[in-house]
């Protein structure tokens, strides 16, 4: 079965602090897909990155970066010099590979971050 | 920019009501996927489809209802509402190719049932 973890329940920071999120995923597959989601306030998921199971290259964007490494099965996020509008719930997921297309999503709990001024 | 649509956005209702919460997205995606979160924010699947009258029960169990009559079109239907299904629902959408993908998800309805 799969399974995604985000023990980090809530974390606190003041802004410009670096701040990291953990994920951590368990699946038998050897084909599967991972993502970041942003939820703010208003409620919609906003989709960040998604990664596949066979690039393991660590990707930055901006202030993001996201470090896979697959002999940990974890898929941290980090967010460099934090703002207020940072703040948001963000869910790591985790989809196997279905005749080549990702299909259901399965969520960890989520991370809510504030990014206190 | 993703093009789903959720309404209605807010909805308080009194248990035993009928409800039908609408998505729509404009994208021509085959599949589509309800998901409802809690309100200690963990996501699970509930419902999904992958194209015109195919539907499928997800992860949780749920006692609502899809149909997918129109491939732009994945309607929930719950035949008589408890509190016990207070909630936010969220529906998304997919696409996949070699070179992209991504789940496009709608803003959502919150659900109060009194």
């Amino acid at each position: 079965a799969q399974k995604v973890t985000q023990a980090q329940t809530e974390i606190s920071v003041v802004e410009k602090e670096d701040v990291t999120l953990d994920c951590v995923y368990e699946t038998r597959d050897t084909t599967y897909y991972l993502f970041w989601y942003k939820q703010p306030p208003s409620g919609e998921l906003v989709f960040l990155i998604r990664r596949n199971s066979f690039d393991e290259q660590n990707e930055i964007s901006g202030r993001y970066s996201w470090n896979f490494q697959k002999s940990t099965s974890s898929f941290n996020f980090t967010i460099t010099a934090s703002q207020v509008v940072d703040s948001a719930v963000y869910f790591c997921a985790l989809s196997e590979d279905s005749q080549g297309g990702s299909e259901k999503l399965v969520f960890g709990k989520g991370t809510k971050l504030t990014v206190n001024p | 920019e993703a093009d789903i649509y959720q309404t209605p956005r807010y909805l308080v209702i009194g248990t035993g009501k009928k409800i039908t919460l609408e998505c729509s997205q404009t994208m021509g995606h085959d599949k589509m996927y309800w998901y409802q979160q809690d309100p200690g924010m963990e996501l699970h699947l509930i419902h999904y489809s992958y194209g015109v009258n195919s539907t499928e029960k997800g992860d949780l169990s749920s006692e609502s209802t899809v149909s997918r009559i129109r491939t732009e079109h994945f309607p929930l239907t719950l035949e008589s509402a408890r509190p016990s299904h207070t909630s936010q629902y969220l529906c998304a959408s997919s696409e996949w190719s070699l070179s992209s993908y991504e789940q496009y998800f709608g803003p959502g309805t919150r659900l109060t049932v009194t």
